[in-house]
């Protein structure tokens, strides 16, 4: 079974703080990808990545930065939180594309509240 | 226009009835559709992929329309169970940066009733 982890379920913040949210996999993906959800908005896509040390924007990565210094792990990092950024951030996992579906593995999500 | 329009509900239904979910994407290039299920305070799952033949997993049918640029998820006999929120998804096998990305739809609720 594919199994994607995150850090933290819940997470409260204050404005201003670093946040650091971590996500793993354990299916030797090459693909990791961040996003956030929000009603009425979806999903949208942060950050992604498609190597080791590999970034690339997404749709929204104003306040955002990335790391990701080990295949099975990728992090996301809120440099100065602010209450816009309260949302729930999903990461998720897939092999490169050389076979049809390609499936994305969503972690369970964290919840984050910036105060 | 967005890439990915869904109806976003909720379609509230009884236990046996049939529905049905439309989505229409806005890029031609889109090689790849999916249907994903999301359950209340619950990650993403895929639920079926969707071929241009169109293709049945049980209860659910999915179709595929290009020169519409449409996309459909049909249930049948509705179980309380298949009460979520489905999010059409569509990819573009764009080589080099952007592999594997999915465009996902803002989802459809439903909520099937006893």
């Amino acid at each position: 079974d594919v199994k994607v982890t995150q850090s933290s379920r819940y997470l409260v913040k204050r404005t201003g703080e670093k946040v650091f949210l971590e996500c793993v996999q354990d299916m030797d993906h090459e693909n990791m990808f961040w996003y956030r959800q929000d009603p009425g908005l979806g999903l949208r896509l942060i950050y992604f990545s498609y190597d080791v040390k590999m970034k690339e924007k997404g749709d929204i990565p104003e306040g955002y930065s990335v790391s990701r210094e080990k295949k099975e792990r990728f992090s996301l990092i809120l440099e100065s939180a602010s209450t816009n950024q309260t949302s729930m951030y999903l990461c998720a996992s897939s092999k490169l594309p050389t076979h049809f579906p390609n499936e994305q593995f969503f972690g369970p999500g964290t919840r984050l509240t910036v105060l | 226009r967005k890439e990915v329009e869904q109806d976003p509900g909720p379609f509230n239904v009884p236990e046996g009835a049939t529905v049905a979910f439309n989505c229409t994407y806005s890029n031609s290039a889109s090689q790849s559709f999916f249907w994903y299920r999301q359950d209340c305070r619950k990650e993403p799952k895929l639920l079926m992929s969707v071929y241009s033949s169109g293709n049945e997993d049980g209860r659910f049918t999915a179709q595929l329309n290009r020169a519409s640029q449409y996309i459909s998820l049909l249930i049948r006999d509705s179980k309380l169970s298949d009460s979520a929120t489905y999010l059409c998804v569509v990819s573009h096998m764009n080589y080099g940066g952007s592999q594997g990305n999915l465009i996902f739809g803002k989802g459809t609720k439903l909520s099937v009733k006893p």
